[in-house]
């Protein structure tokens, strides 16, 4: 079973921030936050992915506090071609690592 | 590097017949994931393999299904038989030493 909770849908508007929330109360201390994001019809895309600190990339910047319970995935100025199923997956970084998804988030990107 | 690829990219089978699916992960990739997804249960994983050995394979449903990776730039997914529950898109994933994982574009199954 996946070990994240995410909203089911959210949306934003065209040009502004989308902050998608995700929560992982259960992590573990060797545990990873991964997002991932699947267009439709395409498969799973890697965004980012980060342990304690702040991450960013030119995809998006990834938020965890401090004490990992949560985090939060931003895309600072989203586009129509941002709409898509956004997921949070937490994985270790070992010899078990596999990637389970939840049902993720689904977001609307408004014009 | 082209990317996972996966072949074909569509099966439509009869129900009973023998389905193989197959993936050319990324060269150099150490792990390679088969996943399998529908509009009831999402995303599932069902097998993946590190250095070419299965390590888990809890997610497989059934006998009727098995997955080979005779080598680092080859898998097989193989469904026998068939039924008309196994339609769905199937991905193949590969990554190296667990960092992001680089999907092919899928192969949709449909089994009448």
């Amino acid at each position: 079973d996946a070990k994240t909770t995410q909203p089911t849908s959210m949306d934003c508007a065209e040009g502004r921030a989308a902050n998608l929330p995700c929560n992982h109360s259960t992590i573990s201390g060797n545990e990873y936050v991964y997002w991932y994001r699947q267009i439709h019809s395409q498969g799973p895309q890697y965004i980012i992915h980060g342990l304690k600190n702040n991450e960013t990339n030119e995809m998006a910047s990834l938020i965890i506090t401090e004490d990992r319970k949560s985090s939060t995935l931003i895309l600072p100025h989203a586009t129509l071609r941002d709409t898509a199923v956004y997921y949070c997956i937490v994985a270790p970084l070992d010899s078990s690592y596999k990637l389970i998804f939840g049902s993720g988030t689904r977001l609307l990107v408004r014009p | 590097d082209a990317g996972v690829i996966q072949s074909p990219r569509h099966e439509v089978t009869e129900m009973g017949q023998e389905v193989t699916l197959r993936c050319k992960p990324i060269s150099g990739h150490d792990y390679l994931f088969w996943y399998r997804q529908t509009m009831m249960r999402g995303l599932e994983l069902l097998i993946y393999f590190n250095n070419n050995v299965p390590i888990d394979d809890s997610g497989m449903p059934e006998d009727r299904f098995s997955a080979k990776m005779p080598n680092a730039s080859f898998s097989t997914l193989k469904i026998q038989p068939s039924e008309p529950r196994d339609s769905a898109v199937y991905f193949c994933a590969s990554s190296l030493q667990s960092t992001e994982a680089f999907f092919g574009q899928g192969t949709r199954l449909t089994v009448v």
